[in-house]
């Protein structure tokens, strides 16, 4: 099963841009990136996925890299609510749909 | 819409005693499942479904049953509560297995204490 490495904390500035990286080299073909955040004590929520190609939606974008080997998850304009543990997750099609949480990246966001 | 909601959301229990813990989700889901988190850790699987009537052993099952009698709910049994049981419980539902990548939405949390 993939696993994946991800920095243990990070701080970004109110209004920029926040990237987070995941490293994820023993990807297989058909597995997918997820990205989950967790707002202290609340159930993770999902924020976005993707397969090869970069992905866009209301929350975020995913850039992953043209290997497979490593993503990026952006928070294009970070606020306050952004701080959270964000969860980088290869999706392992053999477990029926678990997700492998690790300890994810504390994101603080700071004024 | 209420998604995944969880009751009760908090509770302690004493050693030895049972509860159960009851998943309700809306959203037609055909899997279902519940985690647990201790602090500073990731979430970890203890039971699974696959849909209504069936169950499956996660991660960390021992000391938990679980039951799906009905699409919509799934239960978490503790027969005799420990101490090592005390935890935050995290229910989850998605459509399906599909490698294409279905997501899962998770519950706001059921806070145990085993004293």
């Amino acid at each position: 099963d993939a696993k994946t490495t991800q920095p243990t904390s990070m701080d970004c500035a109110e209004g920029r841009a926040a990237n987070l990286p995941c490293n994820h080299s023993t990807i297989s073909g058909n597995e997918y990136v997820y990205w989950y955040r967790q707002i202290h004590s609340q159930g993770p929520q999902y924020i976005i996925h993707g397969l090869k190609n970069n992905e866009t939606n209301e929350m975020a974008s995913l850039i992953i890299t043209e290997d497979r080997k490593s993503s990026t998850l952006i928070l294009p304009h970070a606020t306050l609510r952004d701080t959270a543990v964000y969860y980088c997750i290869v999706r392992v099609a053999r477990s029926q749909g678990n997700l492998i949480f690790g300890k994810g990246t504390k994101l603080s966001v700071k004024p | 819409n209420a998604g995944v909601t969880q009751t009760p959301k908090f509770r302690v229990l004493k050693t030895g005693q049972s509860m159960t813990l009851l998943c309700a989700q809306d959203m037609n889901h055909e899997y279902m499942y519940w985690y647990r988190q201790d602090p500073g850790m990731g979430l970890r699987l203890i039971h699974y479904s696959v849909g209504e009537g069936t169950t499956a052993k996660g991660e960390v099952p021992d000391g938990y049953n679980v039951s799906r009698l009905k699409k919509q709910n799934f239960l978490l049994g503790l027969e005799s509560a420990a101490p090592s049981q005390t935890s935050v419980y995290f229910c989850a539902s998605s459509y399906s297995n599909s490698i294409s990548g279905n997501t899962i939405y998770f519950g706001e949390g059921s806070w145990l204490t085993v004293v």
